[in-house]
């Protein structure tokens, strides 16, 4: 069955700190994986995915993505943080020729960062 | 270019009352999902909608119906609201094919007394 962990409910970084929330998944066939962002009273915006090709992937607010096949993991990174990156994200993951309703979203990461 | 709007962001019900909530997007997707979202469960998908004149069930139709009445919009109806579906809802949209991100509206927040 198609899932995904996101094993941390809050992570807390100092801001000017690298950041990294977590998240491993568990698909038939290579996944396409995705990261989306929460602000406040919002609905989720798209930061990144990862289809095929550079395990690094890079998106948008200066965050980027790794995926590991052998770990099945695509972790969320940043090398500084700030704190307008306090937000909810969520990570994703869709089975390659599945039908529309098969995205799966993990349970979310509350990021905070401190001044 | 308006993305992907709902109505209306805020609604308190009395149990037994229904309701419509609307949805529409602009970006000529062709699929179409309703999802809710409860602390500490990430998002459910309740209904969807590959293409203009299908819907599907998702996760959690029961007590749910949709229509899709064409290819912008794509409504959610509770016809008997429960305290159980207190939640926030949420629209989105996607083009065809697996690789393609969602776009999602900002919410509607119903509470259910």
């Amino acid at each position: 069955a198609q899932s995904v962990a996101q094993p941390e409910d809050q992570v807390n970084v100092a801001e000017g700190n690298p950041l990294t929330v977590k998240c491993t998944y568990s698909v038939s066939g290579n996944p396409y994986l995705f990261w989306y962002v929460q602000y406040p009273n919002r609905g989720l915006q798209f930061l990144l995915k990862y289809i095929t090709g550079d395990n690094l992937v890079k998106g948008s607010y200066g965050f980027e993505a790794e995926f590991n096949k052998s770990q099945t993991s695509f972790h969320l990174k940043k090398p500084s943080a700030l704190v307008s990156d306090s937000a909810l994200y969520f990570c994703a993951v869709r089975a390659p020729y599945s039908s529309a309703s098969k995205i799966i979203f993990g349970s979310g990461t509350r990021l905070s960062i401190r001044p | 270019n308006a993305g992907v709007t709902q109505t209306p962001k805020f609604q308190v019900l009395k149990t037994g009352q229904s309701m419509t909530l609307q949805c529409a997007q602009d970006m000529n997707h062709n699929s179409m999902y309703w999802y809710r979202q409860d602390p500490g469960m990430g998002l459910r998908l309740i209904y969807y909608s590959a293409s203009e004149g299908t819907t599907d069930k998702g996760e959690v139709p029961n007590g749910y119906n949709v229509s899709r009445l064409n290819k912008r919009e794509f409504s959610l109806r509770l016809e008997s609201a429960a305290p159980s579906q207190t939640s926030v809802y949420f629209c989105a949209s996607t083009r065809t094919g697996q690789a393609y991100e969602q776009y999602f509206g900002p919410g509607t927040r119903l509470t259910v007394t």
